[in-house]
């Protein structure tokens, strides 16, 4: 299995929403990334795990929270979100040692 | 400041017209130079890792190829089905999974 599944597809939410986005991953990969991607903008990194432990965040505001429940899952929680935080939101994994990183497919996020 | 600057920003090829994309890179130490495509709506796709100048890759009708100042992706004979953006990365230094992405080549090739 070398498929890094996101869920949902696509989502809506209001500003007083509260959501989350969910990764999962089964190649055993120890390191796990959060992404943001404008529309034809590149990738930008927000979030690194390495080993289940918070290693790397990109000067992310508050209102996205992420959490790695275990070496397989990664949810990112999302709370007051404003309309400029709209995008495609990737997750992806690798060996702790950096070989390639495996995308999933994305979640396309619109905040109204 | 490492940087990562593609060209051209947009390419228009018939379909068996080669060409080629460039990535240009500043980086101290490079540790990695990677090729990735993207579709529409989609994650990333890798396709090359690239490590030392004079190193070249091939996937079908892809090679990829560096320098110590860029990597070139050749497309020799393209298809429809190439159409996609093509991203170049580079590792960050320092010990964590950082990369720098430029800001890619969208391909689209016509029948």
């Amino acid at each position: 299995d070398t498929e890094v599944t996101q869920t949902p597809k696509h989502l809506v939410m209001g500003m007083t929403n509260k959501k989350s986005l969910k990764c999962e991953q089964h190649m055993g990969h120890r390191a796990m990334y959060w992404y943001k991607q404008k529309a034809k903008k590149p990738p930008e990194l927000m979030f690194v795990y390495s080993y289940e432990k918070l290693s790397i965040n990109e000067s992310v505001p508050s209102r996205f929270s992420p959490e790695c429940p275990n070496s397989s899952l990664l949810n990112l929680h999302l709370h007051a979100l404003q309309p400029e935080d709209s995008a495609l939101y990737l997750c992806a994994s690798s060996q702790a040692q950096p070989e390639k990183l495996f995308f999933g497919s994305g979640t396309q996020l619109s905040v109204l | 400041e490492d940087q990562v600057t593609q060209s051209p920003e947009a390419l228009r090829l018939q379909e068996g017209e080669s060409s080629s994309l460039n990535c240009s890179y500043t980086v101290s130490g490079l540790r990695g130079l990677f090729w990735y495509r993207q579709d529409p709506g989609k994650g990333p796709e890798f396709l090359f890792t690239l490590y030392s100048a004079g190193e070249e890759k091939e996937k079908e009708r892809l090679k990829a190829t560096l320098t110590k100042k860029e990597s070139f992706l050749h497309i020799t004979a393209p298809k429809p089905e190439d159409s996609a953006t093509y991203l170049c990365a580079v590792q960050a230094p320092g010990g964590y999974n950082k990369l720098i992405f430029g800001a890619g080549t969208r391909l689209a090739v016509h029948p």
